[in-house]
């Protein structure tokens, strides 16, 4: 099993750039997740889909950010415009319904705005 | 959810047990203790959880206190590759909406 794939793995862009990342969540798992962590926040969710729905986007900072999951197997994070204070990690996980305990995290995509 | 308070950082012998102690006074009946932890530049990592009886796995044990009012997470045997943030998570387990807070953790360092 691959694991939770996300990329890029690192982006710098500049202040005002539209910025997309990406997520192909374990196969089979049917709940996703997008955190953002950092030093100053540590880990924070920002939504979670079931089903490629979304349940609960109250952690999404602000319009603009925006999440979407057209299939199973893929979703999307976008900031459009970026802003300098939008520099973090930002962490795709999945996991099953069923399964109570384990989210599986992916690498993270390390997020830089000048 | 419960609030969590754990040590900001400990350290640990290298082959020594390591002991991480998470306070969770508030917790409510129907709330499990999750415990993840998160080495440099990856992703969290699942390592255990439980309700009220202790419970032990391939990475680790977890002792809960009798109230339930705290817990402790035992590396038995910690390596260089444990040193990494424990975070000591209080939810509500099972269902769909399933949702983990991160508080800030305790830096474990496993020195040689």
């Amino acid at each position: 099993d691959a694991g939770v794939i996300q990329s890029p793995r690192h982006e710098v862009t500049e202040m005002g750039q539209e910025v997309t990342l990406r997520c192909k969540p374990i196969s089979g798992h049917n709940s996703l997740f997008w955190y953002r962590q950092t030093m100053m926040r540590g880990l924070e969710l920002l939504i979670y889909f079931n089903n490629n729905v979304p349940i609960d986007d109250s952690g999404m900072p602000e319009d603009r950010f925006s999440a979407k999951m057209p299939n199973a197997s893929f979703s999307t994070l976008k900031i459009q415009p970026s802003e300098p204070r939008d520099s973090a990690v930002y962490f795709c996980a999945s996991k099953l319904w069923e399964d109570q305990e384990t989210q599986y995290f992916g690498p993270g995509t390390r997020l830089l705005v000048l | 959810d419960a609030k969590t308070t754990q040590p900001p950082s400990m350290d640990c012998a290298e082959g020594r047990a390591a002991n991480l102690p998470c306070n969770h006074s508030t917790i409510s009946g129907n709330e499990y203790v999750y415990w993840y932890r998160q080495i440099h530049s990856q992703g969290p990592q699942y390592i255990i959880h439980g309700l009220k009886n202790n419970e032990t796995n391939e990475m680790a044990s977890l002792i809960i206190t009798e109230d339930r009012k705290s817990s402790t997470l035992i590396l038995p045997h910690a390596t260089l590759r444990d040193t990494a943030v424990y975070y000591c998570i209080v939810r509500v387990g099972g269902g769909s909406n399933y949702k983990l807070t991160f508080g800030k953790g305790t830096l474990l360092t496993v020195n040689p």
